[in-house]
């Protein structure tokens, strides 16, 4: 199936920092990536549907200044955690929609591996 | 307001026996539904899928059911093994939405020998 890879895997960083996350799909191309986080133990939340070409969609409650992203190509979206503090410590997965696989259902997104963000 | 519910938070199955696992939703332009399971630190991988326009939906020990008019669905694992364990996530999706999933809260498979 196809793959959907995430650099960094983990990452420690300072309060008051910027973080940058790389989603990237490797064998296909993706007009349309998703950033969700996942809190422990808690359900998946999508954060904003990123448009290549194009400004991404922010769900109510993201803070666009704060979660920038870029997705400046086919293949490859960036969530940058800008000035994180404690409080943004969570585990952020993106997804890539296979363009040309049309919506035939359940593969038509594909998963990273997801990266887990500590902020001291 | 969380659409996409599992109300099961874990769930302790023996090896061999079915695994069910549950999830009920609450907004009604869901037209596709589809589960994932999930190993800690990775990312979810797709299972199963069913449109609304079935009620069933079969692949190998994995089937999913659709009730409708309850807005439940659920999911069989038959005969469960200790690989299954892992976290399932319901989802679902408005399709025509650029395909965004909404999750549900998730249910923890722990398949016991």
């Amino acid at each position: 199936g196809a793959v959907v890879s995430q650099h960094p895997s983990r990452v420690i960083c300072k309060s008051g920092t910027s973080v940058k996350i790389e989603c990237r799909s490797l064998d296909f191309q993706a007009t349309t990536m998703f950033w969700y986080r996942q809190f422990p133990k808690q359900s998946l939340m999508l954060m904003a549907t990123s448009n290549e070409g194009s400004k991404a969609t922010y769900e109510q409650g993201v803070e666009k200044d704060k979660f920038l992203i870029n997705h400046a190509s086919l293949t490859l979206s960036t969530l940058t955690v800008t000035s994180a503090h404690p409080e943004d410590s969570s585990f952020y997965i993106c997804s890539a929609r296979d363009q040309l696989a049309g919506f035939q259902g359940g593969d038509t997104q594909y998963f990273g591996p997801g990266t887990r963000l500590t902020v001291l | 307001d969380q659409q996409v519910k599992q109300n099961s938070p874990s769930l302790s199955v023996q090896e061999g026996r079915i695994s069910i696992l549950n999830c009920d939703y609450t907004n009604s332009m869901f037209d596709y539904f589809l589960w994932y399971k999930k190993y800690p630190a990775e990312g979810p991988t797709f299972l199963i899928s069913i449109s609304s326009i079935k009620d069933k939906n079969e692949d190998g020990r994995f089937t999913v059911f659709l009730n409708k008019s309850a807005k439940h669905l659920s999911l069989h694992i038959v005969p469960s093994q200790p690989g299954d364990s892992a976290v399932y996530f319901c989802a679902a999706i408005v399709t025509g939405t650029a395909s965004k999933l909404t999750f549900g809260t998730g249910t923890r498979l722990q398949v016991t020998l």
